[in-house]
């Protein structure tokens, strides 16, 4: 079946440290990739997406770039602020109108 | 300004009694959905709808119901079956009929079972 698996978290950085969230998926067919954020309290943003394979997705300094060979998006922001502190949650549509979601992973940048 | 309302932001209920969630968009989307999120996970699919006056099951539709009469409004109700409805729930809208359009969604309601 379809699954998005992503690391663990909770992650904690320094400000303008290097982030990366690893995931991976399992679908059949040719999903569309998606990283949303939720800040606490609030409901989930989209952050960017892919819908082939090579495509980078990006906004906000971050970036993820559909790896078919690999079955990954992972995420990734050069340099993270305190502001970027929220749960990042990988997610896969496929040709069925159901969002696969990952577990979130949590992400703290500290002062 | 378009968007996804839900209503209210918190809501408590005494264990036995029915509630239910209010969901409301002006993006004209044809699609749209409710998730259950409990702490430190992800997101569980409740209820869709495609069209109005038409739903399918989620993944965890037991002790829950919805209604679609109207293409902006889609309320849940949470029932005396849901044994465990102490969650914060979320809906989403989305333009159907393309893979890559994205889901968006409100601000979430947290129902607190006393």
């Amino acid at each position: 079946g379809n699954s998005v698996t992503q690391m663990e978290g909770p992650v904690t950085l320094s400000e303008e440290a290097f982030l990366t969230i690893n995931c991976t998926y399992t679908a059949t067919g040719y999903p569309s990739l998606f990283w949303y954020v939720q800040y606490p309290g609030e409901g989930l943003q989209l952050l960017l997406k892919a819908t082939k394979a090579d495509d980078k997705g990006s906004n906000k300094g971050f970036e993820a770039t559909y790896r078919k060979e690999t079955t990954s998006f992972h995420l990734e922001k050069g340099s993270v602020q305190v502001s970027d502190s929220a749960v990042y949650f990988c997610a896969l549509r496929t040709s069925y109108d159901k969002v696969i979601f990952g577990p979130g992973t949590s992400l703290s940048v500290i002062p | 300004d378009g968007g996804i309302t839900q209503s209210p932001k918190y809501l408590f209920r005494k264990e036995g009694q029915n509630v239910t969630l209010s969901c409301e968009q002006n993006l004209n989307h044809d699609a749209m959905y409710w998730y259950r999120q409990d702490p430190g996970q992800g997101l569980r699919l409740i209820y869709y709808s495609q069209i109005v006056n038409d739903f399918q099951k989620g993944d965890i539709a037991e002790g829950y119901s919805v209604s679609r009469e109207k293409k902006e409004s889609f309320p849940l109700t949470v029932t005396s079956a849901q044994k465990n409805p102490t969650a914060f729930y979320l809906c989403a809208s989305r333009f159907s009929g393309r893979e890559y359009n994205e889901q968006f969604f409100g601000p979430g309601t947290r129902l607190t079972v006393l």
